[in-house]
C-alpha cells in the first residue's frame, strides 16, 4: 500500500465519453500530479497541484482536465478523447519543500483505452 | 532542459548474475537523480536517489548507484539478482533546488531475470 489510491484500476471508453480518473493520497502531502505512461515513451508528466492550486500545466490538450478540491484528492475529467491518448495514467503526491526534493509517491495507475 | 537516456530497453539476466541498468543525462545546471522501480500492474516505487555527497548510492533490495559527473551517468547496479527483481527501471533527473519535483524520466529498461 502506497498511500496513494486510484480508481478505476481500467477504463474503456469511446471516443464521445465523459469520464474522469480519481486519485486520493492518504499521506498528508501536498503536492500531486498526472502522469502519463505509454508503451515505449517516458512518463510524460501532465499536471502539477502545489497547495490546491495549478502550478505546471505541460502543453496537455484541453480534453483532459484536472481538478484539484483539497489537497487529498486529484481527478482528471475526460472528454472526446483519441485513440492515442490510450496509456497508463499515473497519480503520484509529494511533500513540497522548496530546495528538498523528496520522493515521489506513485498510485497504481489507471490503464485507459479509447476506441 | 534536463534530458535521460537508458540505453538499453530490455537485460536479460540469470538468476544470482550480476548486473549492471546504464542511465546518462545531461543538464548544464546541478542535478538530482533518482532510479525508480515499477513492478508489473503497480506504480513506481523509489529504489534510491543521489542528492549530494557520496557518489555511491544505495538503495533498497541490495540496489547501488554511482554518480559519475564527468560522465554524467547515474548507472544501477545489483551484485545478485533474484527472480522477484523482474521490474521496468526508470531512471530520472532533475534540477536542483526546484521547489517541487519536476522529474525527467527516461524510457525504462526491462530487467529479465531468468532460473
Amino acid at each position: 500500500e502506497t498511500g496513494v489510491t486510484q480508481t478505476p484500476r481500467h477504463l474503456v471508453m469511446g471516443m464521445t465519453n465523459k469520464k474522469s480518473l480519481k486519485c486520493e493520497q492518504h499521506l498528508g502531502h501536498n503536492a500531486m500530479y498526472w502522469y502519463k505512461q505509454s508503451a515505449k515513451k517516458p512518463l510524460e508528466l501532465m499536471f502539477v497541484y502545489s497547495l490546491e492550486e495549478r502550478v505546471e500545466n505541460n502543453s496537455v490538450p484541453s480534453r483532459f482536465s484536472p481538478e484539484c478540491p483539497n489537497s487529498s484528492h486529484l481527478f482528471l475529467h475526460l472528454h472526446t478523447l483519441q485513440p492515442e491518448d490510450s496509456a497508463l495514467y499515473l497519480c503520484a503526491s509529494s511533500q513540497d519543500r522548496s530546495g528538498d526534493n523528496e520522493k515521489l509517491f506513485f498510485g497504481s495507475g489507471t490503464q485507459l483505452s479509447v476506441l | 532542459a534536463q534530458s535521460v537516456t537508458q540505453l538499453d530497453s530490455q537485460v536479460p539476466v540469470f538468476e544470482e548474475a550480476p548486473v549492471e541498468l546504464r542511465c546518462n543525462y545531461s543538464s548544464s545546471v546541478s542535478v538530482y537523480l533518482f532510479w525508480y522501480v515499477q513492478y508489473p500492474n503497480q506504480g513506481l516505487q523509489l529504489l534510491l536517489k543521489y542528492l549530494s555527497g557520496s557518489t555511491l548510492v544505495k538503495g533498497i533490495n541490495g540496489f547501488e548507484a554511482e554518480f559519475n559527473k564527468s560522465q554524467t551517468s547515474f548507472h544501477l547496479r545489483k551484485p545478485s539478482v533474484h527472480i522477484s527483481d523482474t521490474a521496468e527501471y526508470f531512471c530520472a533527473v532533475t534540477k536542483r533546488y526546484t521547489g517541487f519535483q519536476k522529474l525527467v524520466f527516461g524510457t525504462g529498461t526491462r530487467l529479465l531475470v531468468s532460473p
